[in-house]
């Protein structure tokens, strides 16, 4: 039974490009939620999504967007990427909404340059 | 607000010394969940044990114990006989409304 998938596992990307992040949830889960690593530091709570919807957000920008599909999968999308962006970015899903199963992935690292 | 502290940032410790990671979690919340997590170099977060606000029976694991004193918003981990693979990162986040919230985390060494 796969856990949850991120992809890519490294990306680097240039001072003001958007970056697109990948998630396949753990199978049975359909709900979804994305952090942000920095190094050094605690995971910061970015946002949950749940059919198909952002249920709840941390305090990011609105550079930083996200989707559900059908399939309960995930995207976190940054536009204009600060260098300050650079992070582990980690997925984590769950089997219902509210609730604390978490699984999480082994994450994206991004560097921005 | 809800916020984790973990006050060691670094502890080193050589192998089969017995050794204990503090975390106090601060909420006005009166149900809350606390987990502890592992991070290895890898990057993914391992989960330890989840105990929610009600719960203050202590657990034990193998060589792992938790001691969750809701009194004094404590959550320790303690693990017995360390080995060099329990070196990492170690996380005691918490949270009420779905999301965690994480502390800085304590960096464990254990030396052969």
């Amino acid at each position: 039974d796969a856990g949850v998938t991120q992809s890519p596992t490294h990306l680097i990307k240039t001072r003001g490009q958007q970056v697109t992040l990948r998630c396949s949830p753990k199978s049975g889960h359909d709900t979804v939620s994305w952090y942000q690593q920095a190094l050094g530091q605690g995971p910061q709570f970015i946002f949950q999504y749940y059919e198909e919807e952002e249920r709840q957000r941390g305090n990011f920008p609105d550079r930083f967007s996200g989707h559900q599909f059908p399939n309960y999968s995930s995207e976190l999308n940054v536009n204009a990427l600060l260098l300050g962006d650079s992070a582990l970015y980690l997925c984590a899903s769950i089997p219902f909404l509210g609730g604390y199963g978490y699984t999480f992935g082994s994450g994206t690292r991004l560097t921005v340059v | 607000a809800q916020k984790v502290t973990q006050a060691q940032t670094e502890i080193s410790v050589v192998e089969k010394e017995d050794v204990t990671l503090d975390c106090v979690y601060e909420t006005r919340d009166t149900t809350y969940y606390l987990f502890w997590y592992k991070q290895p170099p890898s990057g993914e977060l391992v989960f330890l044990i989840r105990r929610n606000s009600f719960d203050e029976q202590n657990e034990i694991s193998g060589r792992y114990s938790w001691n969750f004193q809701k009194s004094t918003s404590s959550f320790n981990f303690t693990i017995t006989a360390s080995q060099v693979v329990d070196s990492a990162v170690y996380f005691c986040p918490g949270g009420s409304q779905g999301n965690l919230i994480f502390g800085k985390g304590t960096k464990l060494s254990v030396k052969p």
